[in-house]
C-alpha cells in the first residue's frame, strides 16, 4: 500500500515557540492531505484538509493563525504550530488522498510536547 | 449533524470471535471504514465497505452493514493477543472527502 511519512516522531518544545510538522506521500500524489489531532484515548478529531496549490480548509473551532498548514507540492505538507502553549500537547497525525480514491493513508503521528 | 458512535471497550478470550459495533448518523455517507490502531502509532486500513452492499469479508474480518439502521460491525474470528488495539470506524460522503470517526472501541484479547 501507499506510504505517508511524518517528520519528527515526537517533539518537546518551549512554550511560546513554534514547530513545523511535516507529512510526504512517499510514492504517490497526494492531492489532499488531513491534518488530525489526537488527544490520549480519544477519537482524532480533523483540523484541516489541504489541496495542494490551494489554501486548507479549517474546520469550525481550529485557529487558523495558530495551526499553519502549507501544501507545496503533490508530495508534501506541513503544520506549523505557532507560539505553541501546553495546552496544544497532542498527537498530531496527517493522512493522504487522491480525488479518485476512497481510501486515505495515514501517517505515523507526531507527538508534540510542549512544557 | 454527522456524527459516529461506538462501544468503548471490548474484552474476549484469544480464540473466541470479537464483534466491534458502530452507528452512524449520516445517511450521506457513501463509505464506511475500519481503522486499527496500535499504542503510539497511526492507523491502519483494515477494511472498508461501500454503502450499497450488505457485507464484505476479507480473511478474518467480516464488516456487516445495516444501512436501514446506519448500523456497521466488524466481526474478527479467532482473535488473537496481537489483536489487542483500538479500532475505529469512520464514515465519507465522497471519494478523498474528509472522514468523520468514532470513538474507538478499545479490544483487549486475553490469552
Amino acid at each position: 500500500g501507499a506510504v505517508v511519512s511524518q517528520h519528527p516522531s515526537w517533539v518537546i518544545c518551549k512554550s511560546g515557540t513554534s514547530v513545523k510538522i511535516e507529512c510526504r506521500s512517499l510514492d504517490f500524489q497526494a492531492t489532499t492531505m488531513f491534518w488530525y489531532r489526537q488527544f490520549p484515548k480519544q477519537s482524532l478529531m480533523l483540523m484541516a484538509t489541504s489541496n495542494e496549490g490551494s489554501k486548507a480548509t479549517y474546520e469550525q473551532g481550529v485557529e487558523k493563525d495558530k495551526f499553519l498548514i502549507n501544501h507545496a507540492s503533490l508530495t508534501l505538507s506541513t503544520l506549523t504550530v505557532t507560539s505553541a502553549h501546553p495546552e496544544d500537547s497532542s498527537f498530531y497525525i496527517c493522512s493522504a488522498g487522491t480525488k479518485h480514491s476512497y481510501e486515505q493513508y495515514f501517517g505515523p503521528g507526531t507527538r508534540l510536547t510542549v512544557t | 449533524g454527522e456524527d459516529v458512535e461506538q462501544s468503548l471497550f471490548l474484552s474476549v478470550r484469544e480464540g473466541d470471535s470479537s464483534v466491534i459495533n458502530c452507528t452512524y448518523t449520516d445517511s450521506s455517507s457513501t463509505y464506511l471504514y475500519w481503522y486499527k490502531q496500535e499504542p503510539g502509532a497511526g492507523l491502519q486500513l483494515l477494511t472498508y465497505i461501500f454503502s450499497n452492499m450488505d457485507m464484505k469479508q476479507d480473511q478474518r474480518l467480516t464488516v456487516l452493514l445495516n444501512k436501514k439502521d446506519k448500523h456497521l460491525s466488524l466481526r474478527i474470528a479467532d482473535t488473537q493477543t496481537g489483536d489487542s488495539a483500538i479500532y475505529f470506524c469512520a464514515e465519507s460522503r465522497n471519494q478523498g472527502g474528509k472522514l468523520i470517526f468514532g470513538q474507538g472501541t478499545e479490544l483487549s484479547v486475553k490469552p
